[in-house]
């Protein structure tokens, strides 16, 4: 089972920012925050992953409270394009080929309206 | 750098009939994953590989199902006698050690 809890539907303005939570309350020391999105029909894309600092890329900003129990996934600009179910996921990171595979929760569904 | 390729797109097999499904990973990376997607429903984890070994089948179902990775050549996952329930979409992940990128991903119909 998903070790994350995420709301199952959201709405966005196009234009506007997206913040899209995600409750973690049983996150271990060693395991970080990953994000990912699915736009209808394709495969998931990575988004972006951290562990305590806050993290920014190309595409979205990730925010994660000092205890680490939750976090929020920060779209600055959405757009129509970024409908898509996102999905908060937390594990160990794959250094070493030990482990790896992706456990996917019900995720957000986001839909961002003109 | 191409991405994950994954073909065919679409397949349709008959009751009983095999089924393979083949991802080319991304340049460089030598870990692939394999998920099934049946519809309406999220995106599960079936097999891990690295070249030439499995290193977590825990997700495959016990029988008809395998995959492979080898020193050359694609990924294949092959179902064999091809049932109803196995109608889905499987995307395959590669990953150069830890962030995973997905192919387009292969609809597979059984009528």
């Amino acid at each position: 089972d998903a070790k994350t809890t995420q709301p199952p539907s959201m709405d966005c303005a196009e234009g506007r920012a997206a913040n899209l939570p995600c409750n973690h309350s049983t996150i271990s020391g060693n395991e970080y925050v990953y994000w990912y999105r699915q736009i209808h029909s394709q495969g998931p894309q990575y988004i972006i992953h951290g562990l305590k600092n806050n993290e920014t890329n190309e595409m979205a900003s990730l925010i994660i409270t000092e205890d680490r129990k939750s976090s929020t996934l920060i779209l600055p600009h959405a757009t129509l394009r970024d409908t898509a179910v996102y999905y908060c996921i937390v594990r160990v990171p794959n250094y070493g080929g030990s482990q790896g595979n992706l456990i996917f929760g019900k995720g957000t569904k986001l839909s961002v309206k003109p | 750098n191409a991405g994950v390729m994954q073909n065919p797109r679409h397949l349709v097999r008959r009751r009983g009939q095999e089924a393979r499904l083949r991802c080319s990973p991304m340049k460089g990376h030598s870990h692939v994953y394999w998920y099934r997607q049946l519809p309406e429903e999220g995106l599960k984890f079936m097999v891990y590989l690295q070249k030439e070994n499995i290193i977590d089948e825990s997700g495959m179902p016990k029988e008809r199902f395998s995959a492979e990775f080898p020193k050359e050549g694609p990924s294949i996952l092959r179902i064999q006698q091809v049932v109803r329930g196995d109608s889905a979409a499987y995307f395959c992940a590669s990953s150069p050690e830890d962030e995973q990128y997905f192919g387009p991903g292969t609809r597979l119909t059984v009528t």
